[in-house]
């Protein structure tokens, strides 16, 4: 049973451009929720999607925005990259409340 | 004021020491609290899940809930040195949100 799968493993933009991550949940999760990782920190929330809807959002600005899909499948968009955005992106899914997060190995995003 | 707060270390013991990490809590409704651990260039896994106040053990590891305190604990009995990770401290509110602490380092040498 594949847990959760994220793409890219890393990739290096510039500022001002943008960028899309995604994420498979684990088999059976219908929740995707993404979290920003920056170095020495701890994962900050960004949204969380249920039923193809962002159900909450942390305290991220709009640059920020994603979707789901039927397939539970999940995109992490980020526009108007800044150098403070470069940081491993993190997507978790889970099954039910709370349920147990169940985190992929995440995206390294680099803005120079 | 933080919902979780963890001193980041980092920490380093040598090995079959018993280790203790903390975190303190910001809001008295929390009621779920988790510890995850994250090696090197890994996601977070989950270790340890408690609910409400007490222990909880699991071989050599065993978290502790004070909600009087707001404190949250956990212990690692004859660490070893492939315990050498980033553990992190987590809550759940109702509103459906988790918060994470900071983590802390913890290397421990053969």
């Amino acid at each position: 049973d594949a847990g959760v799968t994220q793409s890219p493993t890393h990739l290096i933009k510039t500022r001002g451009q943008q960028v899309t991550l995604r994420c498979s949940p684990k088999s059976g999760h219908d929740t995707v929720s993404w979290y920003q990782q920056a170095l020495g920190q701890g994962p900050q929330f960004i949204f969380q999607y249920y039923e193809e809807e962002e159900r909450q959002r942390g305290n991220f600005p709009d640059r920020f925005s994603g979707h789901q899909f039927p397939n539970y499948s999940s995109e992490l968009n980020v526009n108007a990259l800044l150098l403070g955005d470069s940081a491993l992106y993190l997507c978790a899914s889970r099954e039910g409340v709370p349920g147990e997060l169940f985190f992929g190995e995440g995206s390294r995003l680099t803005v120079l | 004021q933080k919902e979780v707060e963890q001193d980041p270390g980092p920490l380093s013991v040598p090995e079959g020491a018993i280790v203790s990490l903390n975190c303190t809590y910001s809001n008295s409704a929390f009621q779920y609290f988790m510890w995850y651990r994250q090696y090197s260039r890994k996601g977070p896994e989950l270790l340890m899940y408690t609910y409400s106040s007490g222990n909880k053990e699991d071989g050599r590891f065993t978290a502790q809930v004070d909600k009087s305190s707001k404190y949250i604990s956990l212990f690692i009995r004859d660490s070893q040195p492939s315990d050498s990770a980033t553990y992190l401290c987590a809550t759940w509110d109702t509103g459906n949100q988790f918060y994470f602490g900071t983590g802390t380092s913890l290397t421990v040498i053969p």
